[in-house]
């Protein structure tokens, strides 16, 4: 059984570009999480998704950032313009529809603004 | 409001040893509380998880953590240390009546070091 896939694993652009990130959840789970990691912030939590539909995008940092779930296999977190500071790593994770809540997280992508 | 704390920033331990990783936590009521951890360049992978029962719960790789609700810890505890066991380690905690939905709340994350 495949776990949580994220596209690109790796992505290096330019400030200023748009950047799209692509999360593919566990097959059957209704919960997707987007989180941030960085060496000063540490683990924070952008936005979550039941059902595809946001429910808290209170982490997210500001209006470049944005998130989407068009159905329940896909989501994008997209950054436009894209600045040094958005440089990290971004996790997505799932979980199932139980009162368990346990999350699975993707590989991430580690991302680089220049 | 649900938070969980993580007093020590790296822990050391000879291999062979036991090892000992602290997590306290607050919540309004019952928490569910999990350990996860982070090898480098990899995602997190969950080791275990106290949702309600017994209050010594046992997980991957020979890990285990113990309930305190008096307390209000839970910390990792595995009785002999690896080598391969050097990674970072997250506890994260969820409060299920708190209103907050079914997010977690992550520590800042504990550097265990093994050595020889």
């Amino acid at each position: 059984d495949a776990g949580v896939i994220q596209s690109p694993r790796h992505e290096v652009t330019e400030m200023g570009q748009e950047v799209t990130l692509r999360c593919k959840p566990i097959s059957g789970h209704n919960s997707l999480f987007w989180y941030r990691q960085t060496m000063m912030r540490g683990l924070e939590l952008l936005i979550y998704f039941n059902n595809n539909v946001p429910i808290d995008d209170s982490g997210m940092p500001e209006d470049r950032f944005s998130a989407k779930m068009p159905n329940a296999s896909f989501s994008t977190l997209k950054i436009q313009p894209s600045e040094p500071r958005d440089s990290a790593v971004y996790f997505c994770a799932s979980s199932a529809p139980s009162g368990a809540d346990t999350q699975y997280f993707g590989p991430g992508t580690r991302l680089t603004v220049l | 409001a649900q938070s969980v704390a993580q007093p020590e920033d790296q822990v050391n331990v000879a291999e062979g040893n036991p090892l000992t990783v602290k997590c306290t936590y607050s919540v309004s009521g019952n928490p569910y509380l999990f350990w996860y951890v982070q090898y480098p360049n990899r995602g997190l992978q969950f080791l275990l998880k106290y949702i309600t029962g017994d209050n010594l719960v046992k997980g991957s790789y020979g890990f285990e953590a113990e309930f305190n609700k008096s307390q209000t810890s839970f910390h990792l505890k595995k009785p002999s240390a690896l080598v391969s066991d050097s990674a970072l380690y997250f506890c994260a905690v969820r409060d299920p009546y708190g209103g907050g939905g079914n997010k977690l709340t992550f520590g800042t994350g504990t550097q265990l070091k093994v050595e020889l």
